[in-house]
């Protein structure tokens, strides 16, 4: 089946140490994304990479990274810079330029003790 | 910058009834696309309809329709014959459009909106 797979679904970790949350797509998109989601509120775009070995900072970039090494994969470092990084997280991709409909991936719930 | 406004946090109807649910936006581009999605709680993002800003006629989905007023930059949603399985937040998104290889093609969403059926 085709589809964008996030793993894990629920992620805890103490405060102060990285962690990375995982996005694999196997629609052969171009575009991947990462989203913020919180309560009361809409997504928010992290970061966002049209093409392999490029990314750009989305609205809320201070306190994550990313890589984009291979197409279908498009991981997300939360670091200990991240000021509130209890959040559900959602990663998207899509074929990439005009053509604009992004698919979704289930999303991981990361909470910081 | 674009902004996107849902003015209601929550709305309510009953089974089989109609609503509707509002969504406005503020923009100088005038080619753009705008999206309705669809979180049940399950949080998948699903997409219900998207509307191109430079088509007039507006977007229609099976129990799904908009209304796209490009001079009022609204884009509302009506949903008829509610079920209970539409019981969801809903979000409006806008993107402005971009050629191919162009540099950002990225969502700005609403706040969204939660809406309950009731049997």
């Amino acid at each position: 089946d085709g589809g964008i797979t996030q793993s894990p679904k629920y992620l805890f970790r103490k405060e102060g140490q990285n962690v990375t949350l995982s996005c694999e797509q196997n629609l052969n998109h171009d575009a991947m994304y990462w989203y913020r989601q919180d309560p009361g509120q809409g997504l928010r775009l992290i970061y966002y990479s049209q093409i392999v070995n490029d990314f750009q900072k989305g609205d809320i970039a201070e306190g994550y990274s990313v890589s984009r090494e291979k197409k279908e994969s498009f991981p997300l470092t939360v670091t200990s810079a991240q000021k509130n990084p209890t959040a559900f997280y959602l990663c998207a991709s899509s074929i990439g330029g005009a053509l604009t409909q992004q698919f979704f991936g289930p999303g991981t719930r990361l909470t910081v003790l | 910058a674009q902004t996107v406004t849902q003015s209601q946090p929550e709305m309510s109807v009953q089974e089989a009834e109609t609503v509707t649910l509002s969504c406005t936006y503020d923009t100088s581009e005038n080619n753009y696309y705008l999206f309705w999605y669809k979180q049940p709680p399950s949080r998948q993002m699903i997409l219900v309809i998207r509307q191109e800003a430079y088509k007039q006629q507006n977007a229609t989905e099976n129990r799904f329709s908009v209304n796209f007023q490009k001079a009022a930059k609204s884009f509302s949603l009506k949903i008829s014959d509610s079920q209970l399985g539409d019981t969801a937040m809903y979000f409006c998104a806008f993107m402005k459009h971009v050629e191919y290889g162009g540099s950002q093609g990225n969502l700005i969403f609403g706040k969204g909106t939660k809406l309950s059926v009731k049997p």
